[in-house]
């Protein structure tokens, strides 16, 4: 497609459940991020992949998040045993195709709800 | 490391005034800037960057910003709001040097009044 695109849009799910968020980026884009913004809050950086480097998990809270990046494409957020407090929107992001000034274009967001 | 610092995490103005958004960096090296807005319920939208060359960057939606390294700022401007400005935005920092992550800051939410 076009632009980063990320599923599902929308994701309800029960305390203690494991749930996968999903990003493709633009095609050829050598850098993915993922962020998260809580209700009001700004942007909190969760991580960082750039091409085949080791990433950069500086920001992710807790040992319940990871993420993976397969082929140099496809982005998968985990988080295990939810908790209430993981309610936010998980926002993906990728640049890099033209150089190291590029931008990075965001997709639409996952809206997690943790009931 | 790179930050970013907005000031005010609120700014509201009337219809027809003065946009003035804040943002001061923090950087090792030269730094690439980004100004990003992010409208109710959608992701975030690029407004304008500054890379190298001319200091005063024309953006979407008649915004503005000035790169002033003196000051290690990057406000944001537009001479004249709309409604359709009210959103949030994000000021961020990039390294100029390899290959290095876009660092936000923790935006500013403006409010228009008619």
């Amino acid at each position: 497609g076009a632009g980063v695109s990320q599923s599902p849009s929308n994701k309800v799910t029960e305390k203690g459940k494991d749930v996968e968020l999903r990003c493709d980026p633009i095609s050829g884009h050598t850098a993915l991020y993922w962020y998260r913004q809580s209700l009001g809050q700004g942007l909190e950086f969760l991580i960082y992949f750039q091409g085949n480097s080791a990433p950069d998990k500086s920001g992710l809270p807790s040992d319940r998040f990871s993420a993976e990046r397969t082929g140099g494409s496809v982005s998968t957020l985990t988080i295990q045993r939810t908790q209430q407090e993981d309610s936010a929107v998980y926002l993906c992001a990728s640049s890099g195709r033209q150089g190291r000034s590029d931008e990075a274009f965001f997709g639409q967001g996952t809206r997690l709800t943790v009931v | 490391a790179q930050s970013v610092t907005q000031l005010g995490s609120h700014v509201s103005v009337s219809e027809g005034a003065l946009v003035l958004l804040r943002c001061n960096y923090s950087s090792s090296v030269p730094p690439y800037l980004f100004w990003y807005v992010q409208y109710p319920n959608q992701g975030l939208q690029l407004l304008l960057k500054y890379t190298t060359g001319a200091t005063l960057v024309k953006g979407i939606n008649g915004f503005e910003a000035e790169f002033k390294k003196s000051e290690t700022s990057f406000h944001l401007t537009k001479p004249s709001a709309h409604m359709s400005d009210a959103a949030e935005y994000f000021c961020a920092v990039k390294k100029n040097t390899g290959f290095q992550k876009l660092v936000f800051g923790t935006g500013t939410r403006l409010l228009v009044s008619p």
